[in-house]
């Protein structure tokens, strides 16, 4: 079993839709959690770091849930720019600080 | 401009020529790592560096080497490539102290080993 798993999508969505999904971690031990998009084969960069408490960022809001072991996020209001592929990431301190990736969920916004 | 910046950005080259693809960043930060991106499979790591002259294998080491003589550099060196290590590569670099800092990625090299 992959450590971080996501749904690899894609999500197609119309414009201006809500769309939500959801990453599934292995490791309790796992300490930050964040949220990184990738466009088109280029680097990743992070969209959001994921709390306990849950946070919102403008149209994106990022759950945790530590009993079940996921995240989730979702996007509110699609925008055509928004379609990119959303990697779930986890750390472990423990693990030299180690960024584990998920697979990506590609995300499809359409007119 | 924070960045951490890859070369090159695109080779292609034959089985068994050494090759080094070299990461550089501009944040002085201390922890530095290689990933290997390929469909299906997500980023691995292969080698992370927490400090100079401190480095440890990640998920996919075999094959590769690294070195960290200065805080800035971690070169990524393939002594002899082959086939299945063509692949799409990012360097990325971040503080260490706290696990919830950002990670912060080069724009990638495409290597493709015939």
């Amino acid at each position: 079993r992959k450590e971080v798993e996501q749904d690899p999508g894609p999500f197609n969505v119309p414009e201006g839709a809500t769309v939500a999904f959801n990453c599934t971690y292995s490791n309790s031990a796992s300490q930050s959690f964040f949220w990184y998009r990738q466009d088109c084969r280029k680097e990743p960069k992070l969209l959001m770091s994921v709390y306990s408490s849950g946070n919102e960022d403008g149209r994106f809001t990022a759950q945790l849930n530590r009993a079940s072991q996921y995240i989730s996020l979702l996007i509110r209001d699609s925008k055509l720019s928004d379609s990119a592929t959303y990697l779930c990431v986890v750390n472990r301190v423990a693990a030299g600080n180690k960024l584990t990736f998920g697979g990506g969920t590609r995300v499809l916004v359409k007119p | 401009e924070a960045q951490v910046t890859q070369n090159p950005r695109y080779l292609i080259t034959v089985t068994g020529k050494k090759l080094t693809v070299t990461c550089s960043q501009n944040m002085n930060h201390e922890y530095m790592s290689w990933y290997r991106q390929d469909p299906g499979l997500g980023l691995r790591q292969i080698y992370y560096s927490m400090n100079v002259e401190v480095t440890d294998k990640g998920d996919v080491p075999e094959g590769y080497k690294v070195s960290r003589k200065e805080k800035r550099n971690f070169p990524l060196i393939l002594e002899s490539p082959s086939p299945n290590q063509t692949s799409l590569y990012f360097c990325a670099s971040k503080v260490r102290g706290s696990s919830n800092t950002e990670a912060f990625f080069g724009q990638g090299t495409r290597l493709t080993v015939v």
